[in-house]
């Protein structure tokens, strides 16, 4: 059973802290890791994609991948309340098939 | 460049009804994949084509489930009967064609059903 583990949360952050929200996942044959938001009553929105190991950067949000610990995270800087969501991981293996967590929540507070 | 649609955005419907979703993808994507999504968990992937063949439907109760993409570009989700349990948002996403496992997905605004 291929499973990707994320705390529920709630992660309460500060405005202009730095959020970082984590995610494990079990099939060592996953190639490929996204972090989608997700807004309350919205679907999901793709934010990034980690492909290699090590970190991706882009804007506010970094994405850092170590095969070897099967760990995925995301960094968000300068948290805003506007980044106030759940934060959905998820694992791609064979056939373009995603393995998704349950998500993380998000409070960034005033 | 038009993301995704789906419709109806939500449906109440009776236990033992008959529902249908609909899916129109991104333009010139070659995969579709139906998601359930109950509230609080991550999308569950349900079934996936490829063009108009299916590629995965391991997930999808059979019994009562069945969709289709027949010219390979819009797809429909049925649901008969329907169950409490069906109650969720069923999410439709595309993928560009086939690129082995760097293949982002995009998503639909999702169809809110509830069972009574």
């Amino acid at each position: 059973q291929k499973e990707v583990e994320q705390n529920s949360g709630p992660l309460s952050v500060p405005e202009g802290a730095i959020a970082s929200l984590n995610c494990t996942y079990s099939d060592r044959v996953s190639q490929s890791f996204f972090w989608y938001r997700q807004y309350s009553g919205k679907s999901p929105e793709l934010i990034m994609s980690i492909y290699s190991n090590g970190d991706k950067e882009d804007g506010r949000f970094t994405a850092q991948l170590n095969k070897a610990s099967q760990y995925v995270s995301l960094l968000i800087r300068d948290s805003q309340p506007s980044d106030s969501a759940t934060y959905l991981c998820a694992a791609g293996g064979g056939g373009n098939k995603l393995t998704f967590g349950t998500g993380t929540q998000l409070k960034v507070e005033l | 460049e038009a993301g995704v649609a789906q419709s109806p955005r939500y449906k109440i419907i009776e236990k033992r009804q008959s529902v249908a979703f609909w899916c129109n993808p991104i333009s010139g994507h070659a995969t579709l994949y139906w998601y359930q999504q109950i509230l609080g968990q991550g999308p569950k992937l349900l079934i996936q084509f490829q063009n108009n063949g299916v590629v995965d439907d391991s997930q999808l109760p059979k019994d009562r489930f069945s969709a289709e993409r027949l010219k390979g570009v819009d797809s429909t989700l049925k649901i008969q009967p329907a169950k409490l349990e069906d109650s969720a948002v069923y999410l439709c996403a595309s993928s560009p064609r086939d690129r082995g496992s760097y293949n982002e997905q995009f998503f639909g605004p999702g169809t809110r059903l509830t069972v009574l």
